[in-house]
């Protein structure tokens, strides 16, 4: 019940294409569903996150889409360029700091 | 600092020898977070401390690991007997406090057990 899971496992996207991220959860308590974007080496680095009330939020080229009934979320990255290419985690967490993250989402984005 | 900070970025260790990794959380931000990420996996909790104190620790693997945050800023991980399990990248993060959730990463400290 405090999986989160993600898929696919890994993308490859033309650039200028549309790169979708999929993420399902179990536990009806989380109440944040973060983005994170992690480079080679880096951390993992927050790129957008939506609470339940709404369904959809975007920020430029990034947009989550939230579906409660469902107990899904997934990213959608527009325009996809090469400088996306990344490791992608969903993250759900029931309003404290105990982050439930999914397994991950490399995407490779050809120029 | 303008981000957290973790340092050795890499450690390798033998098999029982005893490690410790430090974390520089981002200033003034009162709540700090270990995880762990594994090869090809996402990070996972291992603690918390609000202040000085650790207010969740349930994510820790077993006895052998500890951490510390003495004066409310700097944490140090400590691992004792080392295993090859252990391999893993450490991650730390911060946020200002513990209603605000959202969490901050750093570069993470890459411990290899021989």
């Amino acid at each position: 019940q405090q999986q989160v899971k993600q898929s696919p496992q890994s993308l490859i996207v033309q650039k200028g294409g549309i790169s979708i991220i999929n993420c399902a959860y179990e536990n009806t308590a989380f109440d944040y569903f973060p983005w994170y974007q992690q480079f080679p080496g880096k951390g993992p680095a927050l790129l957008i996150a939506i609470r339940p009330d709404v369904s959809e939020k975007k920020e430029g080229r990034f947009t989550i889409s939230f579906n409660k009934s469902a107990k899904q979320f997934s990213l959608h990255i527009m325009d996809s360029q090469p400088g996306d290419s990344a490791t992608y985690f969903c993250a759900a967490t029931p309003g404290t700091y105990k982050y439930i993250f999914g397994t991950g989402t490399r995407l490779k984005v050809l120029a | 600092g303008a981000g957290v900070s973790q340092t050795p970025s890499n450690k390798v260790t033998e098999k029982g020898k005893y490690v410790e990794l430090r974390c520089d959380p981002i200033s003034g931000h009162t709540a700090l977070y270990w995880y762990r990420q594994s090869l090809g996996q996402g990070p996972e909790f291992l603690i918390y401390f609000q202040g000085t104190g650790a207010a969740d620790d349930s994510g820790l693997p077993n006895d052998r690991f500890f951490a510390v945050r003495p004066e409310g800023s700097v944490s140090t991980l400590k691992i004792q007997r080392t295993e090859r399990g252990d391999s893993a990248v450490y991650l730390c993060a911060s946020s200002p406090n513990r209603d605000n959730n959202v969490l901050t990463f750093g570069a993470g400290s890459r411990l290899t057990v021989l």
